[in-house]
């Protein structure tokens, strides 16, 4: 098992148009968890799915964002219409269960909206 | 949303003891406290984590106050590879994984 995969790494984009990201969690894994960084900043949640639930959305995560995970494996995160403000590192994380359970990160994709 | 408290930030020189703390008055009995760091360009990787007892890992050592309501993240010996930020936060069933500013710790040589 090679970890949290997350692609693309980097995405440049111009304002308007939409962006789709993708998290790979580590087998087995129940818990997903999406968060945005900015620069100087700490991860700022944005939701999290068990399984295939997606149990709780940030006041972040505006009409503009959506977030699923088919079959509670992958999950891909949509973002509609970009602004500038939505330039980003997008982080993804995984764990089995919650609580004492440690999470793994993945490397993140960097959003530039040009 | 995150109900923990650290400094900004810490300054170390290698080779000593690094003592990192967090403030979380208002955790509740089911709420764990775990601390990652954060290397430049990279996302956030697990240190350690608690509920009532010090922990040890070959990473650091945790300390929970009685009350559980502080702890502090122990290097026992800073390198320069420990120069990251660190995140203390809580972590429950229903409580999950909110990040703070962290502390940003600086290792002199």
């Amino acid at each position: 098992d090679t970890g949290v995969s997350q692609n693309p790494r980097h995405k440049i984009t111009k304002r308007g148009q939409n962006v789709t990201f993708r998290c790979d969690p580590i087998s087995e894994h129940n818990r997903l968890y999406w968060y945005r960084q900015t620069l100087g900043q700490g991860p700022e949640f944005l939701t999290y799915f068990q399984n295939e639930a997606q149990l709780e959305k940030s006041r972040l995560l505006s009409d503009r964002f959506s977030a699923e995970r088919p079959k509670g494996s992958f999950s891909t995160l949509e973002i509609q219409r970009t602004e500038q403000g939505d330039s980003a590192m997008y982080l993804c994380a995984s764990s089995l269960g919650s609580g004492g359970a440690e999470a793994f990160f993945g490397q993140g994709t960097r959003l530039t909206v040009v | 949303d995150a109900k923990t408290t650290q400094p900004n930030s810490m300054e170390s020189n290698e080779e000593e003891p690094v003592h990192l703390p967090c403030n979380h008055s208002t955790i509740s009995g089911t709420d764990y406290i775990h601390w990652y760091r954060q290397l430049p360009s990279q996302g956030p990787e697990y240190v350690i984590h608690g509920l009532t007892s010090n922990v040890n890992n070959r990473m650091a050592s945790l300390a929970i106050a009685e009350d559980r309501k502080s702890s502090t993240l122990i290097l026992h010996r800073a390198t320069l590879r420990d120069a990251a930020v660190y995140y203390c936060i809580l972590r429950s069933h229903n409580n999950d994984m909110r990040f703070g500013a962290g502390t940003r710790l600086t290792v002199k040589p």
